[in-house]
């Protein structure tokens, strides 16, 4: 089975400034999805970014960027130019490639509770 | 585009009370999942629809949760009887490919 750890149950930056959320998965799988989510106070879980095993390039999107180091298990989201919207849970999610679509299950961690001090 | 719609938003009952929540999920998603996500973690799939059939639903308590997704559109997933330990807030999300969460609904068992 697999599992995420995040380590870090809060966190708090001023805006403008960058933060760093670290994400630790284990698996034996070779072929899998990285994700970040937010879940802002409305509860909503938003897509914030994904990262494909096989790529080695980190993903970026806009001011959130990954750290990807797939020999350590490794997966961090990078967040600068801090804004007050950032202000959230945050969870890491790691998905197993099944070749039945539909059929893959999403496993998150305990997520890292983010504020943005203005 | 229209969202993952879930009600009520918020249901406080006493335990061995029965409650229902209902989602309504993007059109044309083949897909259905809920979730339970108690506080301080990361949610945890209950079940798991592919259109009106389903796929997984090895982590539902069968004892005392069910779920249906009739016509393959709408789910109704039902508690009966409750317990305390299932405040939670209970997450409906569906996917065509990316998958797409609701407000949830926050449980609060008394």
């Amino acid at each position: 089975a697999q599992t995420v750890t995040q380590s870090q149950p809060e966190m708090s930056v001023q805006e403008a400034e960058t933060v760093t959320l670290s994400c630790t998965y284990d698996t034996s799988e070779n072929n899998y999805y990285l994700f970040w989510y937010k879940q802002p106070p409305s509860r909503q879980m938003i897509l914030v970014i994904r990262q494909e095993a096989y790529k080695q390039q980190n993903a970026t999107e806009n001011r959130f960027s990954v750290n990807f180091q797939k020999a350590a298990k490794s997966f961090s989201l990078k967040i600068s130019d801090s804004q007050l919207g950032d202000t959230a849970m945050y969870f890491c999610a790691f998905m197993k490639l099944i070749s039945n679509f539909g059929n893959e299950k999403l496993t998150f961690g305990t997520g890292t509770r983010l504020t943005i001090i203005p | 585009e229209a969202g993952v719609a879930q009600s009520p938003r918020y249901k406080i009952i006493e335990k061995r009370q029965s409650v229902a929540f209902w989602c309504n999920p993007i059109s044309g998603h083949a897909t259905l999942y809920w979730y339970q996500q108690i506080l301080g973690q990361g949610p945890k799939l209950l079940i798991q629809f592919q259109n009106n059939g389903v796929v997984d639903d090895s982590q539902l308590p069968k004892d005392r949760f069910s779920a249906e997704r009739l016509k393959g559109v709408d789910s109704t997933l039902k508690i009966q009887p409750a317990k305390l330990e299932d405040s939670a807030v209970y997450l409906c999300a569906s996917s065509l490919g990316r998958r797409y969460f609701g407000p949830g609904t926050r449980l609060t068992v008394l």
